[in-house]
Parts: structure tokens; sequence; C-alpha cells
């Protein structure tokens, strides 16, 4: 158990839809890395908060948005949901903004 | 551009046999390192790590990998392999204020 935990760990929802992913970061971290987990494109960095502010973004979509709250938990709001946009997404959590990062189980999102 | 190779996409090795799993980089200068490991419907977990110093780190389950600054590789390394480290395994570089990049990553399957 790394300490970083997802919810719900399975989605499934229509076309056209938003959704939103949620994570706790183990206790401590000030770091928290969504990322997207598809069998074509492997694991890609969606974006980074570090204590509320964004720090990095990869590749993610215009429908994508994340946030992290003061309590250092972090949505990831999906909106307009494709097909395409079936995929695991892994919340991640570190101590300072780089280094060693802890994962959590992921959420299986299914877009029908 | 920074990337990160995993040549081989699946390997099978008998149980009992040794292991090693390859992974090159191209960064403009030495990034961390990381290994991870993810079992199927599962998260990402961390195996081990290289940050500076003995270029043959140790890690959890009995990994051990070594970093060789000259060829740009961080391969990954078990002695006698488990039916239970049927796995894929994840190389990811990291330099600070980048991204973690992870490779493609490879399968491994434990035969009997």
């Amino acid at each position: 158990d790394s300490g970083v935990t997802q919810t719900p760990k399975h989605l499934i929802t229509a076309t056209g839809q938003r959704v939103t992913l949620r994570c706790s970061p183990r206790s401590g971290d000030l770091s928290v890395y969504w990322y997207q987990q598809s069998l074509d494109q492997g694991l890609q960095f969606l974006i980074q908060y570090y204590n509320g502010e964004e720090r990095a973004k990869g590749n993610i979509l215009e429908r994508f948005s994340a946030q992290q709250f003061p309590d250092l938990h972090s949505e990831l709001n999906l909106s307009s949901l494709e097909l395409g946009d079936s995929a695991l997404y892994f919340c991640a959590s570190s101590v300072g903004g780089g280094g060693e990062q802890y994962f959590g189980p992921g959420t299986r999102l299914t877009v029908t | 551009a920074q990337s990160v190779t995993q040549p081989d996409i699946h390997i099978t090795v008998s149980e009992g046999a040794s292991l090693e799993l390859r992974c090159n980089y191209s960064y403009g200068a030495t990034p961390y390192l990381f290994w991870y490991v993810q079992s199927p419907g599962q998260g990402l977990q961390l195996l081990l790590k290289y940050f500076s110093g003995d270029t043959l780190v140790q890690g959890i389950k009995g990994f051990e990998a070594e970093f060789k600054r000259s060829q740009s590789s961080f391969n990954l390394r078990k002695p006698s392999v488990h039916w239970s480290d049927a796995a894929e395994y994840f190389c990811a570089p990291h330099q600070a204020g980048t991204a973690l990049i992870f490779g493609k990553g490879t399968t491994l399957s434990v035969s009997s």
C-alpha cells in the first residue's frame, strides 16, 4: 500500500458526459501528479500540482482540468468524454516538486 | 529531446533463472533514474531509484540496477526470478523541473 488513495476504482459513463476523479496523496506529500495509461499511448503524464499550484503540464487535453485543494487532495475533471478517453488514470504523490513518486491504485474509466 | 527506451517488449524467463531488463535514456545531463513494477490491475510500485553515488543500487524484492553513465543505461537485474515477479516493468528517468517520463515497459513472463 503506497498511501495514495484514489476514488472511484471503476467508472463507466457515456460519451459526452463529465466525470471527476479524486486523489488523496500520502501524508506529508505536497505534490500530486496525474497520469493516463492506455494500451496505445502507454503511461502519459498529464499534470502536476505542488502545494495547490499547477507546477507542470504534460499531454493534457483542454477538455481535462485538475486542481489541488488546501487539504492537498486533488481532483481530475474530464468533460465531453470520448471513447478514446477510456483508460486507467493514476495519481501519484511526492514529498517535494520532484524525486520518487508513489502511485495510487488507479481509476479505470470506461466510456461507452 | 529527452527520451527513454526499453528495447524488450516481452521477456520470458524460467523460474529460478536470472533476469536483466534493459533501459537506455537520452538526456542532456544525468537524470534521476527509477524502476517501477506494475502487476496486472494494480498501480505502479517503486522498485528502486538512483540519484547519485554508488552505481549499483539495491531495491525491494531482491532487485538491483546498475547505472552506466558511458552507456546511458540503467538495467534492472535479479539473480533468481520467482513466479510472483511476472508483471510489467517500467524504467523512468527524471530530471528536476521536468515530468517523469516512462518507457513503454517490458512485460515479464515466468515459466515453470
